[in-house]
């Protein structure tokens, strides 16, 4: 199916754990986002792509890592999971960046995740 | 440190009403904004895009610009019990052109 799906849609796990989240989309968009959402803090931008092995940090990069190896791929890892990682966590994707584009970012259904 | 101030809410109207949401943003540089709508435990959804002053209308939403003002509202005409949602306001921002949200407005519809 065409779009943008995120795995797995919820997930527990332990303090100090590695986790890592899946995003793939099938439009061959060139930018990927990585964004988590909390209470009180609105999406918050993690970690951005403008295109396969092109990566850079957004607002709140501690603790993360990604990669993108494939142009439909953008995988975030917690490298030791901590309690404040506690968050729902929404990949999106977006043909154009800056002035020139036209359309917004399409999100995928986002990952539940508990840290405990 | 670009912002982006929506009133949190709960804005409550009655059916049938205009729901109107308010966006203010600091980043007098920003060319492109967008409205989502996000229901509760869902995902964002763009609803509206705006790119030039005045006012831009699709069905019973109408997007109204003021870059001078740095303002950029929403309009909901004929409210309905499900556009109950939480609205973001997301100006594009920054160097790299990334969508800036705010922290949304929570809208009730009561029947």
């Amino acid at each position: 199916d065409a779009g943008i799906t995120q795995s797995p849609r919820y997930k527990i796990t332990e303090t100090g754990r590695q986790v890592t989240l899946m995003c793939h989309q099938t439009w061959s968009h060139s930018y990927m986002f990585w964004y988590r959402q909390d209470l009180g803090h609105g999406l918050r931008l993690i970690y951005y792509s403008a295109a396969a092995d092109i990566t850079d940090k957004g607002e709140v990069p501690d603790g993360y890592v990604v990669s993108r190896s494939k142009t439909e791929n953008f995988p975030l890892t917690l490298e030791s999971a901590t309690r404040s990682q506690t968050s729902v966590y929404f990949c999106a994707s977006s043909e154009l960046q800056g002035p020139d584009r036209r359309g917004g970012y399409t999100f995928g259904s986002g990952t539940r995740l508990t840290v405990v | 440190q670009k912002e982006v101030e929506q009133n949190s809410g709960p804005l409550s109207v009655p059916e049938g009403a205009i729901a109107s949401l308010n966006c203010t943003y600091s980043d007098r540089g920003s060319q492109s904004f967008f409205w989502y709508r996000q229901y509760s435990g869902k995902s964002p959804e763009l609803i509206m895009s705006i790119y030039s002053n005045g006012d831009k209308e699709d069905g019973r939403f109408t997007a109204q610009l003021n870059k001078a003002s740095q303002y950029v509202s929403l309009l909901i005409r004929d409210s309905q019990p499900s556009d109950s949602a939480t609205y973001l306001c997301a100006p594009e921002g920054g160097s790299q052109g990334n969508l800036i949200f705010g922290k949304g407005t929570k809208l009730s519809v009561k029947p």
